[in-house]
């Protein structure tokens, strides 16, 4: 099976844009969860959807937001830009509960957004 | 709140060597899994181990295998005979299996393999 593809790899913005990442899962899995990683922080997870709904959610601003199609791809949206949002940003998806493997993530290699 | 902590921040290790890294979680939780994943310079996060709370066995995978106490809330990663494709961070990861709680990361610890 394909890995998790995310899109783009790179990305440069400035202040007051908003973004737009995407990331489609392994095929089969429902799940997909957004993690924002950087130097200070580390990982800290952004959401998770299941079957297009949003079933969790971190302690983020509104600026940071996400959904899921019906074919399980998911996009987040970062609108207005700051230079603190220049992090590494991972998806992972996963199969479920009842995959038998508890719901094990797997990561996509990541969106590294630079905000200038 | 469930919380992981990695209280090693850089490790080394001679290669061919073996060497532990620690983890500790807390919770309150009796089911549970614990991941140890790995992300080289590269950045692809993967997957290296995973543990079920409920196995008593610890789990293996070929020169990977944790050490798991349920008890001490305890789980090392022991990498044996590394290699220079081991040289990469190491994140231990912690998820409830009741409710849809997500995946909690400790801070990692950055494993360095001499020649």
């Amino acid at each position: 099976k394909a890995g998790v593809t995310q899109t783009p790899r790179y990305l440069i913005k400035t202040r007051g844009q908003q973004v737009t990442l995407s990331c489609s899962p392994i095929s089969g899995h429902r799940s997909v969860s957004w993690y924002q990683q950087t130097p200070g922080q580390g990982l800290q997870f952004l959401f998770e959807y299941f079957s297009e709904t949003q079933r969790n959610k971190g302690n983020f601003p509104g600026r940071f937001s996400g959904r899921q199609f019906s074919n399980s791809r998911s996009e987040m949206n970062v609108s207005t830009l700051e230079l603190g949002d220049s992090a590494l940003y991972l998806c992972a998806s996963s199969g479920g509960w009842t995959s038998g493997t508890g719901d094990t993530q797997y990561f996509g290699p990541g969106t590294r957004l630079t905000v200038l | 709140a469930q919380t992981v902590t990695q209280s090693q921040p850089e490790m080394s290790v001679q290669e061919a060597e073996t060497v532990t890294l620690s983890c500790t979680y807390d919770t309150s939780e009796s089911d549970y899994y614990l991941f140890w994943y790995k992300q080289p310079p590269s950045r692809q996060m993967i997957l290296v181990i995973r543990q079920e709370a409920y196995k008593q066995q610890n789990a293996t995978e070929n020169r990977f295998s944790v050490n798991f106490q349920k008890a001490a809330k305890s789980f090392s990663l022991k990498i044996s005979d590394s290699q220079l494709g081991d040289a990469a961070m190491y994140f231990c990861a912690y998820r409830t299996t009741s409710g849809n709680t997500p995946l909690v990361f400790g801070k990692g610890t950055r494993l360095s393999v001499i020649a």
